[in-house]
């Protein structure tokens, strides 16, 4: 199905381990997202790409870094995890402000 | 606090209810768009708003976005189970500025 696909679907880290949440689309749109859920915060944006070979900061980058692959891949990546990162996050891509964003399912993410 | 303040937080009602939420901001947004997310899935787009005092329906879904641009409300007649889920709204400040609201999380009870 076309869509966003989102990997891992969980995962569970140590305070100061690293990973990368991988996020790939095919629906060939240029802009790419990266929020986090938290209980009563609602979605906020940690980074976006509006094309290929740009990134830039959302509301809450400090502690993530992104890299636009190419055109269908957004990674985000936590460098040293705190348990304040503990949230889910969600991957999404857009082909205009109008046209609405499509979201993948989500990454459940706990640090300890 | 949120930039766009979602009401009531909670609603639980009976089938064939009908019921409103609401969406407000002091901000101005150039668009204003509601998702609906289930458990365990990211948030699925129902409508997108553009221009002030706009309405668009969806079968019984009815969104309007208020004439200053600040605010939108979802009404929905005639509620069943499948409506049940977290209802998120969202704001574009800028080309690629997208705000949320802490959603309201509805249950409709069979």
């Amino acid at each position: 199905n076309a869509g966003v696909t989102q990997t891992p679907k969980f995962q569970v880290l140590k305070t100061g381990q690293s990973m990368t949440l991988q996020c790939a689309q095919d629906m060939n749109h240029n802009s790419m997202y990266w929020y986090r859920q938290d209980p009563g915060m609602g979605l906020r944006l940690i980074y976006y790409s509006a094309s290929e070979g740009t990134t830039d900061k959302g509301e809450v980058p400090n502690g993530y870094n992104v890299s636009r692959l190419n055109k269908r891949e957004f990674s985000l990546r936590l460098e040293s995890a705190a348990p304040s990162q503990t949230s889910v996050y969600f991957c999404a891509s857009s082909a205009g402000r109008v046209a609405g964003y499509t979201f993948g399912s989500g990454t459940r993410l706990t640090v300890v | 606090t949120q930039l766009l303040e979602q009401s009531p937080q909670f609603l639980s009602i009976q089938e064939g209810e009908n019921l409103t939420v609401y969406c407000n901001s002091s901000s101005v947004f150039s668009s204003l768009q509601w998702y609906r997310q289930e458990p365990g899935e990211g948030p699925v787009l129902l409508v997108t708003v553009v221009t002030g005092g706009e309405v668009k329906k969806l079968k019984r879904l009815t969104f309007q976005f208020g004439d200053a641009r600040k605010d939108s409300s979802l009404h929905i007649t005639a509620a069943q189970p499948g409506d049940t889920g977290l209802y998120l709204c969202a704001g574009a400040l800028g080309w690629d500025d997208m705000r949320f609201g802490a959603g309201t999380r509805l249950t409709v009870k069979p």
